[in-house]
Protein backbone atom coordinates (compact mmCIF):
# COMPACT_ATOMS: atom_id res chain seq x y z
CA UNK A 1 0.00 0.00 0.00
CA UNK A 2 1.47 3.26 -1.34
CA UNK A 3 1.98 5.55 1.93
CA UNK A 4 -0.81 8.40 0.48
CA UNK A 5 -2.66 7.70 -2.64
CA UNK A 6 -4.50 10.19 -4.74
CA UNK A 7 -6.87 10.05 -7.87
CA UNK A 8 -5.13 10.95 -10.88
CA UNK A 9 -7.93 12.29 -12.41
CA UNK A 10 -9.05 14.15 -14.73
CA UNK A 11 -11.49 15.82 -13.00
CA UNK A 12 -13.46 18.01 -15.24
CA UNK A 13 -16.43 20.41 -13.49
CA UNK A 14 -18.91 23.63 -14.62
CA UNK A 15 -16.88 26.93 -13.46
CA UNK A 16 -18.66 28.14 -10.10
CA UNK A 17 -19.42 24.58 -8.70
CA UNK A 18 -17.60 23.55 -5.60
CA UNK A 19 -14.47 20.92 -5.98
CA UNK A 20 -13.29 18.19 -4.11
CA UNK A 21 -10.19 16.75 -3.63
CA UNK A 22 -9.18 14.52 -1.87
CA UNK A 23 -6.07 12.34 -0.48
CA UNK A 24 -5.88 9.07 1.58
CA UNK A 25 -2.65 8.14 3.67
CA UNK A 26 -1.45 4.55 5.14
CA UNK A 27 0.87 5.81 8.02
CA UNK A 28 -1.03 7.55 11.58
CA UNK A 29 2.44 9.23 12.12
CA UNK A 30 1.87 11.45 9.59
CA UNK A 31 1.25 15.59 10.90
CA UNK A 32 1.45 18.05 8.70
CA UNK A 33 -0.49 18.29 5.67
CA UNK A 34 -0.14 20.75 2.79
CA UNK A 35 -1.78 21.04 -0.53
CA UNK A 36 0.40 22.44 -3.88
CA UNK A 37 -1.04 23.59 -7.01
CA UNK A 38 1.10 23.05 -10.11
CA UNK A 39 0.26 24.77 -13.04
CA UNK A 40 1.42 23.52 -16.80
CA UNK A 41 5.53 24.04 -16.90
CA UNK A 42 5.75 25.48 -13.41
CA UNK A 43 7.05 24.23 -9.86
CA UNK A 44 4.17 23.77 -7.20
CA UNK A 45 3.08 25.97 -5.26
CA UNK A 46 1.88 26.13 -1.44
CA UNK A 47 -1.75 26.77 -1.22
CA UNK A 48 -2.56 25.30 2.54
CA UNK A 49 -0.99 23.66 5.08
CA UNK A 50 -2.49 22.10 8.12
CA UNK A 51 -1.31 20.56 11.73
CA UNK A 52 -4.28 19.18 13.29
CA UNK A 53 -7.79 17.49 12.27
CA UNK A 54 -10.36 19.63 11.15
CA UNK A 55 -10.86 22.43 8.97
CA UNK A 56 -9.04 25.54 7.96
CA UNK A 57 -9.86 28.14 5.41
CA UNK A 58 -8.92 30.49 3.38
CA UNK A 59 -10.91 32.37 0.91
CA UNK A 60 -12.52 30.05 -1.40
CA UNK A 61 -10.01 27.18 -0.26
CA UNK A 62 -10.69 25.01 2.44
CA UNK A 63 -8.37 22.54 3.96
CA UNK A 64 -10.11 19.69 5.86
CA UNK A 65 -8.56 16.61 8.18
CA UNK A 66 -9.68 13.74 9.65
CA UNK A 67 -6.65 12.20 11.17
CA UNK A 68 -9.23 8.27 12.27
CA UNK A 69 -10.44 8.04 8.86
CA UNK A 70 -6.59 8.97 7.16
CA UNK A 71 -8.53 11.20 4.94
CA UNK A 72 -7.66 14.46 3.46
CA UNK A 73 -9.44 16.93 1.48
CA UNK A 74 -9.18 20.44 -0.47
CA UNK A 75 -12.40 21.86 -1.28
CA UNK A 76 -12.72 25.06 -3.65
CA UNK A 77 -15.58 26.95 -3.38
CA UNK A 78 -16.89 29.10 -6.64
CA UNK A 79 -14.52 27.33 -8.84
CA UNK A 80 -12.91 29.86 -12.00
CA UNK A 81 -10.76 28.57 -15.23
CA UNK A 82 -8.39 29.85 -13.22
CA UNK A 83 -8.23 27.30 -11.02
CA UNK A 84 -7.31 24.94 -13.91
CA UNK A 85 -4.18 22.90 -12.47
CA UNK A 86 -2.37 19.92 -10.99
CA UNK A 87 -3.28 19.77 -7.39
CA UNK A 88 -1.38 17.89 -4.92
CA UNK A 89 -1.19 16.74 -1.27
CA UNK A 90 1.86 16.16 0.54
CA UNK A 91 2.09 15.23 4.19
CA UNK A 92 5.27 14.81 6.61
CA UNK A 93 5.87 13.47 10.43
CA UNK A 94 6.78 17.00 11.48
CA UNK A 95 10.82 15.70 12.31
CA UNK A 96 12.87 17.95 10.53
CA UNK A 97 15.00 15.11 9.93
CA UNK A 98 12.13 13.84 7.73
CA UNK A 99 11.21 14.19 4.39
CA UNK A 100 7.88 15.19 2.86
CA UNK A 101 5.38 12.78 1.22
CA UNK A 102 3.65 13.74 -1.72
CA UNK A 103 0.35 12.12 -3.87
CA UNK A 104 0.88 12.01 -7.30
CA UNK A 105 -1.57 14.85 -8.07
CA UNK A 106 -4.86 15.63 -9.34
CA UNK A 107 -5.56 17.12 -12.82
CA UNK A 108 -8.30 19.39 -12.38
CA UNK A 109 -9.87 21.22 -15.03
CA UNK A 110 -12.65 24.12 -14.13
CA UNK A 111 -14.89 24.17 -17.91
CA UNK A 112 -16.16 28.01 -18.30
CA UNK B 1 12.22 39.26 -3.38
CA UNK B 2 13.22 37.07 -6.60
CA UNK B 3 11.61 33.66 -6.25
CA UNK B 4 13.41 30.24 -6.93
CA UNK B 5 15.59 30.17 -10.12
CA UNK B 6 17.05 27.13 -11.91
CA UNK B 7 18.85 26.76 -14.91
CA UNK B 8 18.67 25.30 -17.47
CA UNK B 9 14.78 25.13 -17.89
CA UNK B 10 15.04 22.47 -20.23
CA UNK B 11 18.19 20.18 -21.70
CA UNK B 12 18.08 17.52 -23.82
CA UNK B 13 21.42 14.51 -23.27
CA UNK B 14 21.85 10.51 -24.43
CA UNK B 15 21.99 7.54 -22.33
CA UNK B 16 25.43 7.69 -20.70
CA UNK B 17 25.83 10.74 -20.34
CA UNK B 18 25.82 13.31 -17.23
CA UNK B 19 24.20 16.26 -16.63
CA UNK B 20 24.33 18.89 -13.91
CA UNK B 21 21.88 21.12 -12.94
CA UNK B 22 21.63 24.57 -11.20
CA UNK B 23 19.23 25.78 -8.27
CA UNK B 24 19.44 29.43 -6.69
CA UNK B 25 16.86 29.80 -3.66
CA UNK B 26 15.26 32.43 -2.31
CA UNK B 27 17.57 35.46 -0.48
CA UNK B 28 18.12 34.43 3.00
CA UNK B 29 16.66 30.39 2.46
CA UNK B 30 19.66 28.32 3.67
CA UNK B 31 17.79 24.75 2.98
CA UNK B 32 17.39 23.15 -0.90
CA UNK B 33 15.57 20.36 -0.87
CA UNK B 34 15.77 18.19 -4.76
CA UNK B 35 12.76 16.23 -6.42
CA UNK B 36 12.08 14.40 -9.54
CA UNK B 37 8.97 14.41 -10.86
CA UNK B 38 7.22 12.24 -13.80
CA UNK B 39 4.15 10.95 -14.65
CA UNK B 40 4.17 7.58 -13.63
CA UNK B 41 6.01 8.35 -9.95
CA UNK B 42 4.83 11.34 -9.33
CA UNK B 43 7.13 14.01 -7.32
CA UNK B 44 9.72 12.17 -5.46
CA UNK B 45 12.37 13.39 -3.19
CA UNK B 46 15.83 13.31 -3.93
CA UNK B 47 17.79 14.94 -1.05
CA UNK B 48 18.37 18.11 0.79
CA UNK B 49 21.09 20.31 1.89
CA UNK B 50 21.36 22.72 4.86
CA UNK B 51 24.29 25.02 5.32
CA UNK B 52 26.77 22.79 2.55
CA UNK B 53 25.11 19.59 4.28
CA UNK B 54 23.21 16.80 3.25
CA UNK B 55 20.72 16.30 5.53
CA UNK B 56 18.67 13.67 4.14
CA UNK B 57 18.58 11.38 0.82
CA UNK B 58 15.58 9.75 -0.76
CA UNK B 59 15.86 6.37 -2.55
CA UNK B 60 17.64 6.82 -5.56
CA UNK B 61 20.63 5.39 -7.32
CA UNK B 62 24.10 6.61 -6.35
CA UNK B 63 24.07 8.62 -9.80
CA UNK B 64 22.05 10.87 -8.02
CA UNK B 65 24.50 13.28 -6.13
CA UNK B 66 24.39 17.27 -5.23
CA UNK B 67 26.07 19.26 -3.18
CA UNK B 68 25.89 23.24 -1.68
CA UNK B 69 27.46 25.92 -1.67
CA UNK B 70 28.92 28.54 0.86
CA UNK B 71 26.02 31.10 -0.67
CA UNK B 72 23.27 28.14 -0.75
CA UNK B 73 22.94 27.76 -4.17
CA UNK B 74 22.86 24.15 -5.00
CA UNK B 75 23.53 21.79 -7.84
CA UNK B 76 22.79 18.57 -9.01
CA UNK B 77 24.27 16.01 -11.10
CA UNK B 78 23.20 12.38 -12.60
CA UNK B 79 26.09 10.33 -14.30
CA UNK B 80 25.12 7.62 -16.88
CA UNK B 81 21.84 9.12 -17.45
CA UNK B 82 19.54 6.27 -18.39
CA UNK B 83 16.07 7.10 -20.23
CA UNK B 84 14.28 6.54 -17.61
CA UNK B 85 15.94 9.40 -15.95
CA UNK B 86 13.67 11.64 -17.82
CA UNK B 87 11.95 13.89 -15.58
CA UNK B 88 10.97 17.28 -14.19
CA UNK B 89 13.67 18.28 -11.74
CA UNK B 90 12.24 20.33 -9.29
CA UNK B 91 14.19 22.37 -6.48
CA UNK B 92 13.14 24.10 -3.44
CA UNK B 93 14.07 26.65 -0.59
CA UNK B 94 13.06 27.15 2.79
CA UNK B 95 14.37 28.86 5.40
CA UNK B 96 15.03 26.13 8.04
CA UNK B 97 15.57 22.44 6.82
CA UNK B 98 12.47 20.10 7.66
CA UNK B 99 9.03 20.00 7.21
CA UNK B 100 8.88 24.28 6.40
CA UNK B 101 7.40 26.00 3.88
CA UNK B 102 8.81 25.25 0.52
CA UNK B 103 9.40 27.29 -2.43
CA UNK B 104 9.61 25.62 -5.68
CA UNK B 105 11.19 26.73 -8.95
CA UNK B 106 9.91 26.23 -11.77
CA UNK B 107 12.07 23.09 -12.60
CA UNK B 108 14.34 21.51 -14.94
CA UNK B 109 12.98 19.51 -17.90
CA UNK B 110 15.32 16.67 -18.43
CA UNK B 111 15.06 14.32 -21.69
CA UNK B 112 17.34 11.54 -22.62
CA UNK B 113 17.64 9.96 -25.79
Amino acid sequence: QKEVEQDPGPLSVPEGAIVSLNCTYSNSAFQYFMWYRQYSRKGPELLMYTYSSGNKEDGRFTAQVDKSSKYISLFIRDSQPSDSATYLCAMSYMNRDDKIIFGKGTRLHILP
Amino acid sequence: KAGVTQTPRYLIKTRGQQVTLSCSPISGHRSVSWYQQTPGQGLQFLFEYFSETQRNKGNFPGRFSGRQFSNSRSEMNVSTLELGDSALYLCASSLLPGADTQYFGPGTRLTVL
